[in-house]
């Protein structure tokens, strides 16, 4: 199993669609749970943090189940500008960081 | 904002030649990472830093690679007898403490090995 897990994609959306990210990830003892996006040939770019009561952000909502080792991204509303690979991020204890393959979205007009 | 800043952008070297790679990271900060990212791939943890000495790292990094903190601002990556596989994305990353911080990435350094 890998360690980060997403649907692999591509997500094609109208604008305006919600859309939804999923991420499952092996190890229990993993602490800290990110979305970045990333767009093409650039850096990962914070999105935001998850946390276990879940959190938003405008358009973004994030969950986080422990149980399930299980987390989502939800955007609503989609924009053109929201089109970007999303990356789903575990730091286990200590210092390494895993990086899901990341959901390619395409937001079209 | 302050930011973490990577040199070259992009750097073209010939096989089995050494190649440094070098980020300034955020002023404050003091966990400092490497990853890579061969092109359509994920993004890879290489290696993280903390107190001049390397806290934890990666299979991908062997003894071809090093970091050091030469100085009180720069974070280079070295990577030597360079193979064509070598070929990627590399990316700085800091953060101010551990736990749960998030990581600010550098723009990348594109190396390119012929």
């Amino acid at each position: 199993r890998k360690e980060v897990e997403q649907d692999p994609g591509p997500f094609n959306v109208p604008e305006g669609a919600t859309v939804a990210f999923n991420c499952t990830y092996s190890n229990s003892a993993s602490q800290s749970f990110f979305w970045y996006r990333q767009d093409c040939r650039k850096e990962p770019k914070l999105l935001m943090s998850v946390y276990s009561s879940g959190n938003e952000d405008g358009r973004f909502t994030a969950q986080l189940n422990r149980a399930s080792q299980y987390i989502s991204l939800l955007i609503r509303d989609s924009k053109l500008s929201d089109s970007a690979t999303y990356l789903c991020v575990v730091k286990t204890g200590g210092f390494k960081t895993i990086f899901g393959a990341g959901t390619r979205l395409f937001v079209k007009a | 904002e302050p930011e973490v800043t990577q040199t070259p952008s992009h750097q073209v070297t010939q096989m089995g030649q050494e190649v440094i790679l070098r980020c300034v990271p955020i002023s404050n900060h003091l966990y400092f990472y490497w990853y890579r990212q061969i092109l359509g791939q994920k993004v890879e943890f290489l290696v993280s830093f903390y107190n001049n000495e390397i806290s934890e790292k990666s299979e991908i990094f062997d003894d071809q690679f090093s970091v050091e903190r030469p100085d009180g601002s720069n974070f280079t990556l070295k990577i030597r007898s360079t193979k064509l596989e070598d070929s990627a994305m590399y990316f700085c990353a800091s953060t101010p403490v551990e736990g749960n911080q998030p990581q600010h990435f550098g723009d990348g350094t594109r190396l390119s090995i012929l």
